[in-house]
């Protein structure tokens, strides 16, 4: 079975500090691999995703991320957060070319940006 | 399009009551989704279907919790009777077939969420 693990629960950050958020997952097959953000009192809206071709994905708002195959993970990124980056980020995974599936989420990580 | 439409968007209700939670999806798309969000367990997928048909319901938590989609505009989330720790925030959502490998850019739409509380 899937599934995904985001280490981080809350981060805290200032405006400028770099971000680096964790995401691994657990399956044997080829994956597509999602980060989703969830403003306060917003639905889930897509930040970035990664289907084939360059592991390193950009995504709106200067985030992107990485895919390493060979750990597992999907690391979401950005160089210099925003007070409005404060929001909750879910990584997810789908099996890739396979019908009958829905993507799994991890738990979540809240991003707090102080001003 | 107006997106997935979920509703109520707020619901308080009485431990024992029956909850109803609607949802509409993109027209257009073949896959609803049920997830329900909470502090301790993040996002959770509870049901989804394809083409009106159930395909994975093993993450409904009890029997308490069912799920209809009479037609591929409308599904409901129906917890009969509604307990306390039922209180989350219950998402539907949407994707046309085959969004997970065809690199078209197809995703899941999310709904704004149904905020439940069960006192």
């Amino acid at each position: 079975a899937q599934s995904v693990s985001q280490h981080n629960h809350h981060v805290i950050l200032s405006e400028a500090a770099s971000l680096e958020l964790g995401c691994n997952y657990s399956y044997g097959g080829t994956v597509n691999l999602f980060w989703y953000v969830q403003y306060p009192g917003q639905h889930l809206q897509l930040l970035l995703k990664y289907f084939s071709g360059d592991p390193l994905v950009k995504g709106i708002k200067g985030f992107e991320a990485e895919f390493i195959k060979s750990k597992f993970s999907f690391n979401l990124r950005k160089p210099s957060v925003q007070w409005s980056d404060t929001a909750e980020y879910f990584c997810a995974v789908g099996p890739a070319n396979q019908a009958g599936t829905a993507l799994i989420f991890g738990k979540g990580t809240t991003l707090s940006v102080s001003s | 399009d107006a997106g997935v439409i979920q509703s109520p968007r707020h619901e308080v209700t009485e431990m024992g009551q029956e909850v109803t939670l609607r949802c509409k999806p993109i027209s257009g798309h073949d896959y609803l989704f049920w997830y329900r969000q909470t502090m301790m367990r993040g996002l959770e997928l509870l049901i989804y279907f394809n083409n009106n048909v159930p395909i994975d319901d093993s993450g409904m938590p009890e029997d308490r919790f069912s799920a209809k989609m009479p037609n591929a505009s409308f599904s409901t989330l129906k917890i009969q009777p509604s307990e306390p720790r039922d209180s989350a925030v219950y998402f539907c959502a949407s994707s046309l077939d085959q969004w997970w490998g065809d690199g078209s850019g197809n995703t899941i739409y999310f709904g704004e969420g149904s905020w439940l509380t069960v006192v």
